[in-house]
């Protein structure tokens, strides 16, 4: 069975950090292209970013609005892939999912919230 | 940035067949993926690879391509089918992922 766990999200003032972690489990980890998406309340899916196999080269991408602040990376001993969030902004208040997306793999997904 | 537009809302009565559409210009080469997401819930993957049905979907749901337009089709659409729709692809490089804006399905 496939499983995605996020964690690390929580209330944080602006300019300030977090980073959240997803733990996967069912599938070979280390083969996958592994992507973070968020969901402001109310309103849609947001791509933030995606992180490719180390085989394939490890490379990142990050969407225009969070690029720079923002940092994918993972740890394929430990199944586990991290958002580094730093420089938070009020509009980076969301649900965050990690999802191997193409597979239809998500997790439940973790709120971070981001308020003074 | 690479946009996917999709309808806000669809409306259709039990029974008829909904379509959404989903138009972006490098829908031409690159795969369209459709999720359903129902409130306060994870998204659920209908489609994948344009018209691909991943397990326990219902035959109901199906997909096509065209063009720079890609299309989702409920046929004989159900009241627990309703929710909000995205579509999902990539930019022409393919290291850009993006989503629809999202459409609203109701059956009623």
């Amino acid at each position: 069975e496939v499983r995605l766990v996020e964690s690390g999200g929580g209330l944080v003032k602006p300019g300030g950090s977090l980073r959240l972690s997803c733990a996967a489990s069912g599938f070979t980890f280390s083969d996958a292209w592994m992507s973070w998406v968020r969901q402001a309340p109310g309103k849609g899916l947001e791509w933030v970013g995606r992180i490719k196999s180390k085989t394939d080269g490890g490379t990142t991408y990050h969407a225009a609005p969070v690029k720079g602040r923002f940092t994918i990376s993972r740890d394929d001993s430990k199944n586990t892939v991290y958002l580094q969030m730093n420089s938070l902004k009020i509009e980076d208040s969301a649900v965050y999912y990690c999802s191997r997306v193409g597979r239809g793999y998500w997790g439940q997904g973790t709120l971070v919230t981001v308020s003074s | 940035s690479y946009e996917l537009t999709q309808p806000p809302s669809v409306s259709v009565s039990p029974g008829q067949t909904a379509r959404i559409t989903c138009s972006g210009d490098a829908l031409p080469k690159k795969y369209a993926y459709w999720f359903q997401q129902k409130s306060g819930q994870a998204p659920v993957l209908v489609i994948y690879e344009d018209s691909k049905r991943p397990s326990g979907i219902p035959e109901r749901f199906s997909g096509s391509r065209s063009g720079t337009m890609a299309t989702l089709t409920i046929s004989g659409a159900q009241v627990e089918d309703e929710g909000d729709y995205y579509c999902y692809s990539t930019d022409s490089s393919g290291n850009n992922e993006v989503f629809g804006g999202g459409t609203k399905l109701t059956v009623l």
